[in-house]
């Protein structure tokens, strides 16, 4: 079956923009973390969704950065007035959400997000 | 910070078997040794994982040691595509904090 997938897969915006970034979940997977990956470094978390509601924000770096999920299911990350430091690639993963001990992460591609 | 100590760097010839070690000393009783690995400039990709009992998959094999205080990735015939970084993480039904890695270099 299809796996997650993000788009754009690349994005170039200038210093002060907002933008948007889009993940599609591997479907029936209730569970959806963001993750930012910088250049040389090991995927960082940033927010993680149970459903519609966000059950651990604690990796978002300040107010800035705003993730939904309204349906359960597509989650956009939004960065609002962009700096040059969150240019990254932004992981999107997606997991069952089973309730038992193991659940496993799947990631897409991510997106190459460069701030100018 | 992560939770497991890995080799910076490892070298396999092709065809030989690639034994990734991770230490994990605080790993509590309910989390999963998971792996996974990155090519460059894609996703990272699932492995395997494993609570106490060795696992084996169409991947790799996974043997964790008895006081589960380690634990080995041995992909049995390394190819070239397997270049990649390895990541040995710990956890349970939560966040992946992931650490550097293990770059495994496979040479011809």
């Amino acid at each position: 079956g299809a796996g997650v997938s993000q788009t754009p897969s690349n994005k170039v915006t200038e210093k002060g923009k907002y933008v948007e970034l889009r993940c599609d979940p591997i479907s029936g997977h209730t569970a959806l973390y963001w993750y930012r990956q910088s250049l040389g470094q090991g995927p960082e978390f940033l927010i993680y969704f149970q459903g519609t509601g966000a059950a651990d924000d604690s990796g978002l770096p300040n107010d800035r950065f705003f993730a939904v999920r309204p349906e359960g299911s597509v989650s956009t990350l939004k960065i609002q007035r962009t700096e040059r430091g969150d240019s990254a690639v932004y992981l999107c993963a997606s997991s069952p959400g089973s309730t038992l001990d193991e659940d496993t992460q799947y990631f897409g591609p991510g997106t190459r997000l460069t701030v100018l | 910070d992560a939770k497991t100590t890995q080799p910076t760097s490892m070298d396999c010839a092709e065809g030989r078997a690639a034994n990734l070690p991770c230490n994990h000393s605080t790993i509590s009783g309910n989390e999963y040794v998971y792996w996974y690995r990155q090519i460059h400039s894609q996703g990272p990709q699932y492995i395997i994982h494993g609570l106490k009992n060795n696992e084996t998959n169409e991947m790799a094999s996974l043997i964790i040691t008895e006081d589960r205080k380690s634990s080995t990735l041995i992909l049995p015939h390394a190819t070239l595509r397997d270049t990649a970084v390895y990541y040995c993480i710990v956890t349970h039904t939560d966040k992946l904090i992931f650490g550097t890695g293990t770059r495994l270099q496979v040479f011809p």
